[in-house]
């Protein structure tokens, strides 16, 4: 399987300022994944990171609050924008590619204060 | 909107019984996969059953997908400590590879 690098693995950052996850695969991906989770539940998908063109994103989630970079196959950039203390959670991306499944990376624990 | 709905929500045991997690959903899915998640760390694949009715086995858990691709169940024999941690069922329903995760178990395996 894939292995995802995920940084920062945590931050506590201040409200109405900006912060960029990035998440880095040893190999190529065929589709990645950003997903928000509240620590012990479940993953909320926010949006499917397209390669060279705009993300798709889930209902509830938008372009300027949470834009989305992937330039190649094997890097994608979410970043959440003039944050609140809602914004307060679990960030995670995923891979899935052509010779394995879904494998995530380790996520990044943010606090919003 | 796709819903998987597991229970228990959260099972406390002792190490060495049994126990079985029930991922239950009204819609269908082509296939449904099985994490466990430890604090810090991203899930991790457990197990992929594809085929309604089938069953798979993976040392002390065994995986069962229903016969109408619509519910899945978890048994583990014999819980270690080892075992503790958050289970999550999810579903692909076969559109744009995108997962429908379930609420979750929370479980915790003690001496």
């Amino acid at each position: 399987s894939a292995v995802i690098s995920q940084k920062p693995s945590r931050d506590i950052c201040q409200r109405g300022t900006s912060l960029t996850i990035q998440c880095q695969v040893d190999s190529q991906v065929t589709m990645m994944f950003w997903y928000r989770q509240q620590p012990g539940q479940s993953l909320t998908l926010i949006a499917t990171a397209n390669q060279g063109s705009e993300a798709t994103y889930e209902s509830g989630f938008v372009i300027d609050k949470f834009p989305i970079s992937r330039p190649n196959l094997t890097f994608s950039t979410l970043t959440v924008s003039n944050m609140s203390p809602e914004d307060s959670s679990i960030y995670l991306c995923s891979g899935i590619g052509t010779d394995y499944g879904y494998t995530f990376g380790s996520g990044t624990r943010l606090t919003v204060v | 909107t796709q819903l998987l709905e597991q229970s228990p929500q959260f099972l406390s045991i002792q190490e060495g019984e049994n126990l079985t997690v029930y991922c239950n959903s009204s819609s269908v899915f082509s296939s449904l996969q099985w994490y466990r998640q430890e604090p810090g760390e991203g899930p991790v694949l457990l197990v992929t059953v594809v085929t309604g009715g089938e069953v798979k086995k993976l040392k002390r858990l065994t995986f069962q997908f229903g016969d109408a691709r619509k519910d899945s169940s978890l048994h583990i024999t014999a819980a270690q400590p080892g075992d503790t941690g958050l289970y999550l069922c999810a579903g692909d329903s076969g559109t744009a590879s995108k997962l429908t995760f379930g609420t979750g178990t929370r479980l915790q395996v003690t001496l």
